[in-house]
Formats: C-alpha cells, sequence, structure tokens
C-alpha cells in the first residue's frame, strides 16, 4: 500500500462545475498535508496547505482534512479549463521529515 | 513567491559526458530536495540535503550526486550520461525551522535528454 494514494483520473469535469479530488493517507503520524497543481511539462505549484481538521478555503479551492478517517480532499468550484491540470496531494510527517507525495490526479475541465 | 532557480531548463547531451544540473534558491531554506519526474509518471525523491554538507539518498536509487557547500546552492551530478537518465529533474526547498508546517517550492526544473 502506498503511503499517499490518489485516483489517477482522469477526473473529466464541465466549465463551471465543483471538481472533487480525494487523498487518503496511511500513516496517521502525517502532520500536514498539501495540494499542488502540476500542469503538463511544467513544475509543481503549491496551491493549498492544511495543518488541522476541517476545511480551509482560499478563492476557488478548498481543501478538507479528516484525520480520523486519513482523508484530505480538495475541491475547486467554478472549474475553469485552466485548471486542467495534474494535482498532487502530499503529506509530511515527522519521521522521515521529508514530504511524501500521492501519484497524482488528472483532471480535465470541458468547456 | 518562491525563488528557486534552476540552470539548465533543457539540455540535450551524448551518452557518457559529464553534466552538472544547478539549483539555488534565495529564501535562506535549509532543506533541499532533487526529484525525478517522467512524463505523466509520479515524483521520485532522488536526493535531499538538510543544510550545509549535509546530503542524503532519496527513495529512488539514482546514479547521480549531490554536494551541499552552501546553503543556497545545491547541484546534482551525472558523471556519465546514459539515455536512462533521460528524465525532468525537479529541485525544491523547504525551511526546516517550524517542522511539519513549512511549504515546499519547486523550481521551474531542467529537462534532460540522453543521445
Amino acid at each position: 500500500q502506498k503511503e499517499v494514494e490518489q485516483n489517477s483520473g482522469p477526473l473529466s469535469v464541465p466549465e463551471g462545475a465543483i471538481a472533487s479530488l480525494n487523498c487518503t493517507y496511511s500513516d496517521r503520524g502525517s502532520q500536514s498535508f498539501f495540494w499542488y497543481r502540476q500542469y503538463s511539462g511544467k513544475s509543481p505549484e503549491l496551491i493549498m496547505s492544511i495543518y488541522s481538521n476541517g476545511d480551509k478555503e482560499d478563492g476557488r479551492f478548498t481543501a478538507q482534512l479528516n484525520k480520523a478517517s486519513q482523508y484530505v480532499s480538495l475541491l475547486i468550484r467554478d472549474s475553469q479549463p485552466s485548471d486542467s491540470a495534474t494535482y498532487l496531494c502530499a503529506g509530511f510527517k515527522a519521521a522521515g521529515n521529508k514530504l511524501t507525495f500521492g501519484g497524482g490526479t488528472r483532471v480535465l475541465v470541458k468547456p | 513567491e518562491a525563488d528557486i532557480y534552476q540552470t539548465p531548463r533543457y539540455l540535450v547531451i551524448g551518452t557518457g559526458k559529464k553534466i552538472t544540473l544547478e539549483c539555488s534558491q534565495t529564501m535562506g531554506h535549509d532543506k533541499m530536495y532533487w526529484y525525478q519526474q517522467d512524463p505523466g509518471m509520479e515524483l521520485h525523491l532522488i536526493h535531499y540535503s538538510y543544510g550545509v554538507n549535509s546530503t542524503e539518498k532519496g527513495d529512488l536509487s539514482s546514479e547521480s550526486t549531490v554536494s551541499r557547500i552552501r546553503t543556497e546552492h545545491f547541484p546534482l551530478t551525472l558523471e556519465s550520461a546514459r539515455p536512462s537518465h533521460t528524465s525532468q529533474y525537479l529541485c525544491a526547498s523547504r525551511p526546516l525551522a517550524g517542522g511539519a508546517y513549512n511549504e515546499q517550492f519547486f523550481g521551474p526544473g531542467t529537462r534532460l535528454t540522453v543521445l
């Protein structure tokens, strides 16, 4: 079992709809979580970080963390074609002192 | 905004050549990382450093080597490039102080092609 798991997709979303991305993690010692957006051929760009249970909103993005269920999600509201990218979930745990990345979910927003 | 730089951005080179991929950051971050990523595939950590004179191998075995003589500089070297080294190489950094809550930023990457 991978430490951070994501559905590889593609997740196809109509323009203007909500894209919902999920991520599960296996290590309960993971303390913080990060969502990165990566366009094809480019480097990952940090879009959200979340440390506590609950929701965190930033513009059209909402990150949700449920440590009891070991589950992290990202919602993209009013999806735009420019949101088409691969979204990487990453968790940090003190043991190892580094981020562990999931395989990424590819999102396609269709006009 | 992250200030982390990689050069060259693109490199096409012949088999057997020695190459050094440069990575520099101006944020004073202690921790620096090198990842390897093939198109459409996962990120693989190949090297990391917690500070000057500290280097460790990552999760994926790599024939490359790294050095950390200055805080801001973390170059990656391939002594003899092979076609199997063709990939995108991504450098990243994050501060050490603050532990789990620090954000990690990536450089723009170097796309390496070995013929």
